[in-house]
């Protein structure tokens, strides 16, 4: 009974290649995230959607675009790929808790190498 | 904007003994605090949450912490730490200014990692 799941957990690709990732939530939440750990496992948060449409949007490279078909899903997508996108990307979903205060959940994380 | 700091990157205790990890944050407005667990090659895990109320707050797995708004912190405690404690620990915050557009928006600080010890 996975609440929040990535696919595929462990991507490996070269310099300069398209790749996605897939995130679905069954928890029925209005909003997802895309959070991005680099190696120092410092959490920034890239992207939120709520019902499908784009609501937080951090300074990201416009080669990684967010798609939301669904509000039970939030795929992220990368061109030409760099070094430095390495990192290990986390979905999220939330729930509205009180007032303005949401619980986020998290998906296991994908583990992505740019080599 | 929000800032979090976790004044400690590692903390290595031996199993039974007490634990504090420290986090402070910088803000104009009120907050909400949270703190999560991040178990190796796993996602992040809600330990706990401080929206209003009581400034102790109790968690799962035996951790609590406590809200103090005139030192800006956060601390998470536990009184005797098991080796399954072992993990990478976030405190994060996310503001009461009550915009929609922020939904729920948090601000991660950069981790403690508590390594427990037999």
């Amino acid at each position: 009974d996975t609440a929040v799941s990535q696919t595929p957990k462990y991507l490996v690709t070269q310099m300069g290649n398209d790749k996605s990732i897939k995130c679905e939530q069954n928890l029925g939440h209005d909003t997802m995230y895309w959070y991005k750990q680099d190696s120092k496992k410092f959490l920034k948060i890239m992207f939120s959607y709520n019902n499908k449409e784009l609501i937080i949007n951090e300074t990201v490279p416009n080669r990684f675009s967010p798609k939301s078909p669904d509000k039970a899903h939030l795929n992220l997508h990368i061109n030409s790929l760099e070094l430095g996108d390495s990192a290990v990307y986390f979905c999220a979903s939330s729930r509205r808790v009180a007032g303005e205060v949401y619980e986020q959940f998290f998906g296991p994380g994908t583990r992505l190498t740019v080599l | 904007a929000q800032s979090v700091t976790q004044l400690d990157s590692q903390v290595p205790v031996f199993e039974e003994a007490p634990v504090e990890l420290r986090c402070n944050y910088s803000s104009s407005v009120s907050v909400y605090l949270f703190w999560y667990v991040q178990y190796p090659n796993q996602g992040l895990q809600l330990l706990l949450k401080y929206l209003s109320g009581s400034t102790l707050v109790k968690g799962i797995n035996g951790f609590e912490a406590e809200f103090n708004k005139s030192q800006t912190s956060f601390h998470l405690r536990k009184p005797s730490v098991h080796i399954s404690d072992t993990a990478e620990y976030f405190c994060a915050v996310s503001d009461q200014l009550g915009r929609g557009s922020t939904l729920g928006r948090l601000y991660f600080g950069r981790g403690t990692q508590l390594t427990v010890w037999p």
